[in-house]
C-alpha cells in the first residue's frame, strides 16, 4: 500500500514569488492536512481538506491557501513568499471519518532566498 | 504559554536503557494522544495512538495518558541506536486526527 507522496521534495524560491506544493494521500483516505515545521515554532497546523472542502483552518495569513481535488490529492499555495516561510511543509493523510490516525509524507523543504 | 509543552532535550542515554519522554498540556478538550518519531530529513512516523486515559503497549514502546494531570508519557524499553530520533507528542480534541497540536519534540540519542 503506497504511503503519502509529496512533491517536490526540495524547492528554492525568491522572496515575492509564489509556490505550489502537492500531496497525494493514501489510497482511500479523504482527508489531507497541511503543517509547517520550523526549528523555532515546531509543527503548526495550516489547514485540512476533506472531500474537496476546507474543514479546518489554523492561524496562518491568507497568503497560505489550498485546495483538494476529486481524487483527494491536495495542493498548497503560498503567495508573495517571505524569508520566514522557509520551512518543511508536511501533509498528513487520514480517512477523515471519526478520529483515526494521521500518516505523514516526507515533506517538501522550501527555502526562500 | 503553548498548549502542549515538551522538553526539547537533547536527551542522551546508553544502549539498553529505559527512556522516558513526557508532554504536558493545558487544553482539557484533548482526547486523542499520539507519539511520532521523526528521523532527520524525514516526515513524522506514527508510533502510538491512544484515546483518553490509560496505558497502551506495543513491543518496546508504552504510552501512558493521565488526563487528570494533563500529562502523557512514552517509555522505550531496551533502547537501540536505531531509536535515535526526534520524538513528537501530538494531541487533538473531538476533531481528531485532522487537526493535531504538537509538542516541540525531544531529540533523543542512544549511544552504543
Amino acid at each position: 500500500k503506497a504511503g503519502v507522496t509529496q512533491t517536490p521534495r526540495y524547492l528554492i524560491k525568491t522572496r515575492g514569488q509564489q509556490v505550489t506544493l502537492s500531496c497525494s494521500p493514501i489510497s482511500g483516505h479523504r482527508s489531507v492536512s497541511w503543517y509547517q515545521q520550523t526549528p523555532g515554532q515546531g509543527l503548526q497546523f495550516l489547514f485540512e481538506y476533506f472531500s474537496e472542502t476546507q474543514r479546518n483552518k489554523g492561524n496562518f495569513p491568507g497568503r497560505f491557501s489550498g485546495r483538494q481535488f476529486s481524487n483527494s490529492r491536495s495542493e498548497m499555495n503560498v503567495s508573495t513568499l517571505e524569508l520566514g516561510d522557509s520551512a518543511l511543509y508536511l501533509c498528513a493523510s487520514s480517512s477523515g471519518l471519526g478520529n483515526t490516525e494521521a500518516f505523514f509524507g516526507q515533506g517538501t523543504r522550501l527555502t526562500v532566498v | 504559554q503553548k498548549e502542549v509543552e515538551q522538553d526539547p532535550g537533547p536527551l542522551s542515554v546508553p544502549e539498553g536503557a529505559i527512556v522516558s519522554l513526557n508532554c504536558t498540556y493545558s487544553n482539557s478538550a484533548f482526547q486523542y494522544f499520539m507519539w511520532y518519531r521523526q528521523y532527520s530529513r524525514k516526515g513524522p512516523e506514527l508510533l502510538m495512538y491512544t484515546y483518553s486515559s490509560g496505558n497502551k503497549e506495543d513491543g518496546r514502546f508504552t504510552a501512558q495518558v493521565d488526563k487528570s494531570s494533563k500529562y502523557i508519557s512514552l517509555f522505550i524499553r531496551d533502547s537501540q541506536p536505531s531509536d535515535s530520533a526526534t520524538y513528537l507528542c501530538a494531541m487533538s480534541d473531538s476533531q481528531g486526527a485532522q487537526k493535531l497540536v504538537f509538542g516541540q519534540g525531544t531529540r533523543l540519542t542512544i549511544n552504543p
